[in-house]
């Protein structure tokens, strides 16, 4: 099942603006990752964040992490074509379980 | 390259056959997953290595599925009388054992069962 539910589901922009995805989860975690993937290719680590982190900064990447509201948020700066692909944040939960439970992602369209 | 690679990229087979994914890892990492994924959907867990053992195993691996990884290298995943409801991208994630860092992930193996 699926742990976390992104927002929106597509997001299509022009190059240069900025792009705001959203990330909710269910249970309590011990952090939260960021991935990118491009169409029919396998996914590329973006950023974690930690549980008990509520910032953090990678490049052009912002993300902010509410526990108390379970959510999380991934901004892309100065968007680029290049960044077209679909995004999709992921949790670990705690404990001796080491799988991450992906979302549903976003699918970001970037036009010239 | 010394990323993760996953063997073959492609693989259309016909319902009741059998299939064999491959997967090697990155070399020095000690953990390997796989998970699946299907048109429009994140990533389902499937199961969880480190070096050999096999510690987690969804609920979604049902009898015909089985993973192994021999001597802790590449992991092999068989997929017994495959059903039409299997097509999916089969994704292969390795990591080292630091407990926060994120996944290498391979390309993938696109199954279409006919």
């Amino acid at each position: 099942s699926q742990q976390g539910e992104e927002d929106p589901q597509a997001l299509s922009i022009q190059e240069g603006e900025n792009a705001t995805m959203n990330c909710s989860y269910k249970t309590s975690i011990n952090n939260l990752q960021w991935y990118r993937q491009n169409s029919g290719r396998g996914l590329v680590h973006l950023i974690l964040i930690r549980s008990n982190e509520r910032e953090k900064h990678s490049g052009r990447l912002r993300v902010t992490l509410d526990t108390s509201k379970k959510s999380s948020s991934l901004l892309i700066t100065a968007s680029r074509a290049a960044d077209t692909a679909s995004y999709f944040c992921a949790t670990k939960i705690g404990g001796t379980a080491s799988k991450l439970t992906f979302g549903t992602g976003t699918r970001l369209q970037v036009t010239l | 390259d010394t990323g993760v690679s996953q063997d073959p990229r492609h693989k259309i087979t016909k319902r009741g056959q059998n299939v064999t994914f491959r997967c090697d890892p990155i070399s020095e990492h000690n953990r390997l997953y796989w998970y699946r994924q299907t048109l429009g959907q994140g990533p389902e867990f499937l199961t969880y290595f480190q070096n050999e053992a096999q510690l987690e195993k969804s609920r979604l691996l049902s009898d015909r599925f089985s993973a192994e990884r021999p001597k802790g290298s590449f992991s092999t995943l068989e997929i017994q009388r495959t059903e039409q409801g299997d097509s999916a991208m089969y994704l292969c994630a390795s990591s080292p054992d630091a407990r926060e860092v994120g996944l290498f992930f391979g390309s993938g193996t696109q199954l279409s069962v006919l």
